[in-house]
């Protein structure tokens, strides 16, 4: 399944499967870009970030894509599973100017078993 | 696991109270910052710190205060709360070269 990001906050996919959120990122000039999972009561854990001289990073399960033409984010998630199921939030760091992160709106993963 | 906590996880509170939201990490970090999340939204900062007596407003406008009189502490602080307060809180630290920011569980506000 594949997620458009503001378009389609929640992804429901099947355990097993292979999930991708999307994420349109807002200022070009950012230099360095992050993806959170959120699950239910508790703060966003990191899961993985790449700089803006990467177009790609893996981990575990996990890769994260960046065009940065078109000043876009992917996550990946190889073979999701329940534990999954979270809201997840890519946030970007613009290299002048603002010195925190600015976050996205979120999208929500829902796996199915 | 990032060592960074928050208290009280829960606030129920009266409208006009003054509350204070505990932020504590033991790593050793410069940089704390402060975020207000709705449920199922996006982070909004308020408020952050990259060392000892230092402290800035975030994007989002805020009534709360903030101080940074240890590296490790970052309270947060309303005067008067309001039900337009009612949110969740989190706080985050990072390293002073580091951009990735750790944060911990939060603080769920109801102002009545």
């Amino acid at each position: 399944g594949e997620s458009v990001g503001l378009h389609l906050p929640t992804l429901s996919v099947q355990e097993g499967d292979n999930s991708i959120i999307n994420c349109a990122y807002s200022n070009s000039a950012s230099d360095y870009f992050i993806w959170y999972k959120q699950e239910s009561g508790k703060g966003p854990q990191f899961i993985i970030d790449i700089r803006s001289n990467m177009d790609k990073r893996q981990g575990q399960r996990v890769t994260v894509l960046l065009n940065k033409t078109v000043k876009h984010l992917s996550l990946q998630i190889a073979a999701t599973q329940p534990g999954d199921s979270a809201v997840y939030f890519c946030a970007e760091k613009w290299d002048t100017g603002r010195r925190a992160l600015t976050f996205g709106s979120g999208t929500r993963l829902q796996v199915q078993p | 696991e990032a060592d960074i906590y928050q208290t009280p996880r829960y606030l129920v509170i009266g409208t006009g109270k003054k509350i204070t939201l505990e932020c504590s990490q033991t790593m050793g970090h410069d940089k704390m910052y402060w975020y207000q999340q709705d449920p199922g939204m996006e982070l909004h900062l308020i408020h952050y710190s990259y060392g000892v007596n230092s402290t800035e407003k975030g994007d989002l406008s805020s009534e709360s205060t903030v101080s940074r009189i240890r590296t490790e502490h970052f309270p947060l602080t309303l005067e008067s709360a309001r039900p337009s307060h009612t949110s969740q809180y989190l706080c985050a630290s990072s390293e002073w070269g580091g951009e990735t920011q750790y944060f911990g569980p939060g603080t769920r506000l109801l102002v009545l």
